[in-house]
């Protein structure tokens, strides 16, 4: 059974930092491109980064280019998403999210079809 | 990116009803690539159909997905109580991937 687990939100004080992991298991995660989707409050969902299965390949969406960075350790099954610079629009759940188990690293394009339980990030004074 | 916007922004209807949602993109989805998601308060998104028309491992088959190029719908056939939640379409053919903003299924 596929699982994703995140942590490390928390409440932040804008210009603050914070690290988010994702926990995964149930599939050979190195294998895999993940992303990072987030959901502020009352807010349509919101693609925020995506990496490849190797980590070579790194994708952000604008709003949070130059402030975010993703990595990936795959000898943990850990996914990672580094939070700077934050803004009071940052607030959201962040979700990690995963293909299909039928994927390949060929493909370009993908849906996301497992998630985990999302983790809370507060930008706040 | 493309724009994705979703219509009506909120659906009133009674059990047994049939549901029609409306996903429509500011550009060409290329490939088809349009899934649905249902949420619930507190949970995350489950995805209900991919590639516009496939439905996804344990979906019932009161879910139907359809449509191509720029308009897309999602079809509940007999609506059960536990149907009544927020929907998103998402585009994957282009990225940034974008989100609709939601259609909001509610008990009339």
């Amino acid at each position: 059974e596929v699982q994703l687990l995140e942590s490390g939100g928390g409440l932040v004080q804008p210009g603050g930092s914070l690290r988010l992991s994702c926990t995964a298991s149930g599939f050979t995660f190195s294998n895999y491109a993940m992303s990072w989707v987030r959901q502020a409050p009352g807010k349509r969902l919101e693609w925020v980064s995506a990496i490849r299965g190797s980590g070579e390949n790194i994708y952000f969406a604008d709003s949070v280019k130059g402030r975010f960075t993703i990595s990936r350790d795959n000898s943990k099954n850990t996914l990672h998403l580094q939070l700077n610079s934050l803004r009071a629009e940052d607030t959201a759940v962040y979700y990690c999210a995963s293909p299909p188990l039928h994927y390949a690293s060929t493909w370009a394009h993908y849906y996301f079809e497992y998630w985990g339980q999302g983790t809370l990030v507060t930008v706040s004074s | 990116e493309i724009v994705l916007t979703q219509s009506p922004a909120t659906l009133s209807l009674s059990p047994g009803e049939r549901a029609t949602l409306s996903c429509g993109a500011s550009q060409t989805v290329g490939s088809n690539y349009l899934a649905w998601f249902q949420q619930k308060p507190g949970l995350a998104p489950r995805l209900l159909i991919y590639d516009a028309s496939s439905r996804a491992t344990g979906i019932p088959d009161r879910f139907s997905g359809s449509g191509s190029g720029t308009d897309f719908t999602l079809t509940i056939s007999r609506l059960e109580p536990e149907d009544f939640a927020l929907y998103y379409c998402l585009q994957y053919g282009r990225s940034p991937y974008t989100f609709g903003q939601g259609t909001k299924l509610e008990i009339k």
